[in-house]
This record gives C-alpha cells, sequence and structure tokens, in this order.
C-alpha cells in the first residue's frame, strides 16, 4: 500500500529551526511536494523534490532521499504565521499526489 | 508560480438543489486537473481526477452521478454537487498540473454550507 508518516504535531520557539521529518512508501516515485496549509485554507506550494539532496529556498529548505523513503522541510527563523499544517506528498508512478494528514506546526512567542 | 482560480470560494445552498464550482487555470494548460474535498481537521481526500478531454475518473465511494466533473477545455474543470445534502458540506479544492507533472497548483478553495 501507500503511506506517509509524518508526527501528527510539534512545537517550536520564535526564532528558532526546526525540521519536520517524513517517510514514505509509494507505487512508483515521480518526486515529492511540501505544502503548507493554514487552517480553512486550500494548501500552498512550498517546494518539490525528485533527485536526492538538498534543495533551498529562503527560509525554507527541502531534503530528499530515494532509496531510504524519506525527506524532511527545514524551517529555519520561525515566526508567528509559520503556525500552520505541513503536509509532505509523494507523486506516485501514475503522477497522483498521495495525501497523508500532515503535521501541525505551532509556534510560540 | 502559475495561477489557479476557483470559484466561488464559499456557498450557502438549500437542501436538494445544484452547486457548480469552477477551477481555471490562469497562465498554463492544465493538462489534469483533480478534486478534493476536505473535512474539518482531516486530510484532504481525493474524489476524482480528470483529463482534458476525457471522462474523469472518480476514487472509491465518490458517486459520480451526484458529483459531476466537466474538463472540457485545458483551462477549466467544474464540479457539479447535485442534489446536495448537509452531508455534502465541506471544503471542496481543485488542483491542476500541466505537462510537466513537476508541479500541482491549488485554487482557493470553495467552502460549501448546505442548509
Amino acid at each position: 500500500g501507500q503511506n506517509i508518516d509524518q508526527p501528527t504535531e510539534m512545537t517550536a520557539t520564535e526564532g528558532a529551526i526546526v525540521q519536520i521529518n517524513c517517510t514514505y512508501q509509494t507505487s512508483g516515485f515521480n518526486g515529492l511536494f511540501w505544502y503548507q496549509q493554514h487552517a480553512g485554507e486550500a494548501p500552498t506550494f512550498l517546494s518539490y523534490n525528485v533527485l536526492d539532496g538538498l534543495e533551498e529556498k529562503g527560509r525554507f529548505s527541502s531534503f530528499l532521499s530515494r532509496s531510504k523513503g524519506y525527506s524532511y522541510l527545514l524551517l529555519k527563523e520561525l515566526q508567528m504565521k509559520d503556525s500552520a499544517s505541513y503536509l509532505c506528498v509523494p507523486m506516485d508512478s501514475n503522477y497522483q499526489l498521495i495525501w497523508g494528514a500532515g503535521t501541525k506546526l505551532i509556534i510560540k512567542p | 508560480g502559475a495561477v489557479v482560480s476557483q470559484h466561488p470560494s464559499w456557498v450557502i445552498c438549500k437542501s436538494g438543489t445544484s452547486v457548480k464550482i469552477e477551477c481555471r487555470s490562469l497562465d498554463f494548460q492544465a493538462t489534469t486537473m483533480f478534486w478534493y474535498r476536505q473535512f474539518p481537521k482531516q486530510s484532504l481526500m481525493l474524489m476524482a481526477t480528470s483529463n482534458e478531454g476525457s471522462k474523469a475518473t472518480y476514487e472509491q465511494g465518490v458517486e459520480k452521478d451526484k458529483f459531476l466533473i466537466n474538463h472540457a477545455s485545458l483551462t477549466l474543470s467544474t464540479l457539479t454537487v447535485t442534489s446536495a445534502h448537509p452531508e455534502d458540506s465541506s471544503f471542496y479544492i481543485c488542483s491542476a498540473q500541466g505537462q510537466t507533472n513537476t508541479e500541482a497548483f491549488f485554487g482557493q478553495g470553495t467552502r460549501l454550507t448546505v442548509v
């Protein structure tokens, strides 16, 4: 079967760094997305990885290891507005996005 | 990045009526569009996948006669919730993929409340 494993909830402090880990199993693989979703809103695109390694984009970085079925999202210089759910979304061989429950990130002052 | 426009952003309708939701890709050709539903505090659930010019593929448990999907052009897909009932109240989100399949962009979502 296809599944995604992320922590349900994480808490971090404003200004700090947090790493959200994700392991996945899919039928084939065509890349992995990270999305941010604030409550009551549609997801917004953060990153896409298809090759192994680290992709840096401002305060956010995403890492992928295809052989391990592992990815992480690294958020630096946390701001209160970063409080949201973060969704690790692999794409299978049919280019279907596989959704999990995501990680709810709570930022405290 | 690419923009996907979904309309309306919220709608309230009476039980038994039909509601149409539009999803437009504004600056790219969306060969594939996806429709999702999300209940409060739950994950996104894929309802159906549609490719331009062909019939939509529905996920198991989704009634194709109740949730009518049309993808007549490369920039427009519509979801019609027919004979809506209160249990259909949910957040409906579309996403569009271009031919390169490297990104999936989401519309703003439509919050449907059936009273």
